[in-house]
């Protein structure tokens, strides 16, 4: 059974920098072509691609969130982390990892999504 | 950027037909993907490749794309089916970034 789960703070302060770990099981992030992808959602809004990373390492941001974010994998651990730099409120949302079997494939299986609130 | 563009709301009665569109330049040259998000949880595959299901979702949600409008299709509408809707495509004209429409809330009556 292929699941994701993310883990990371609940709460951060304006400015500081956000890790979020998406831990995955049921395949391997070595699977030829197999990425991992970042997704996050306001309260009450759409989703938004962030990033994505696959198995040789190719990773993709979205633009205009570029300068902010660094996406990276052990493959060991079976997890893809996900920084973002200098937070501000406007960035509380629940963030999601989700699985992309190859590249221009859909998102097949998401994680449940953790909930991240920026407030001082 | 490429744009998505999704009606804000649909509303239908139970046993009738839903259609959700997804408004894109020349959408039709892209594939298209559909995600269902009820409240509370992680979005869920309904659609994808412009009109194929996962497996496991029901014969009642079809796709369709052409020109500049993709559409997912939901007959004999149930209860269970209201939900918010999100068209999804990949824009290979900027580094092959995800592009979301702004997602369509399904009402059922």
């Amino acid at each position: 059974q292929v699941t994701l789960k993310e883990s990371g703070p609940v709460l951060v302060k304006p400015t500081e920098t956000l890790t979020l770990t998406c831990t995955v099981s049921g395949f391997s992030l070595r699977n030829p072509r197999v990425g991992v992808t970042w997704i996050r959602q306001p309260p009450g809004k759409a989703l938004e691609w962030l990033a994505h990373i696959f198995s040789n390492d190719e990773k993709s941001y979205n633009t205009s969130l570029k300068s902010r974010l660094t996406i990276s994998k052990d493959t060991s651990k079976s997890q893809v982390v996900l920084t973002m730099t200098n937070m501000d409120p406007v960035d509380t949302a629940t963030y999601y990892c989700a699985r992309l079997p190859a590249p221009e494939d859909p998102f097949d299986i998401w994680g449940q999504g953790t909930m991240v609130t920026v407030s001082s | 950027s490429y744009v998505l563009t999704q009606p804000p709301s649909v509303s239908v009665a139970p046993g009738q037909t839903a259609r959700i569109t997804c408004g894109g330049n020349n959408i039709g040259s892209y594939s298209v993907h559909w995600y269902q998000q009820k409240p509370g949880q992680a979005p869920v595959l309904v659609v994808y490749d412009d009109s194929d299901r996962p497996s496991g979702i029901p014969e009642r949600f079809s796709g369709s794309n052409s020109g500049n409008t993709a559409t997912v299709t939901i007959s004999t509408v149930e209860a269970g089916d209201e939900a918010d809707y999100y068209c999804h495509v990949w824009d290979s004209s900027s580094d092959h970034q995800g592009v979301f429409g702004g997602g369509t809330k399904l009402t059922v009556l």
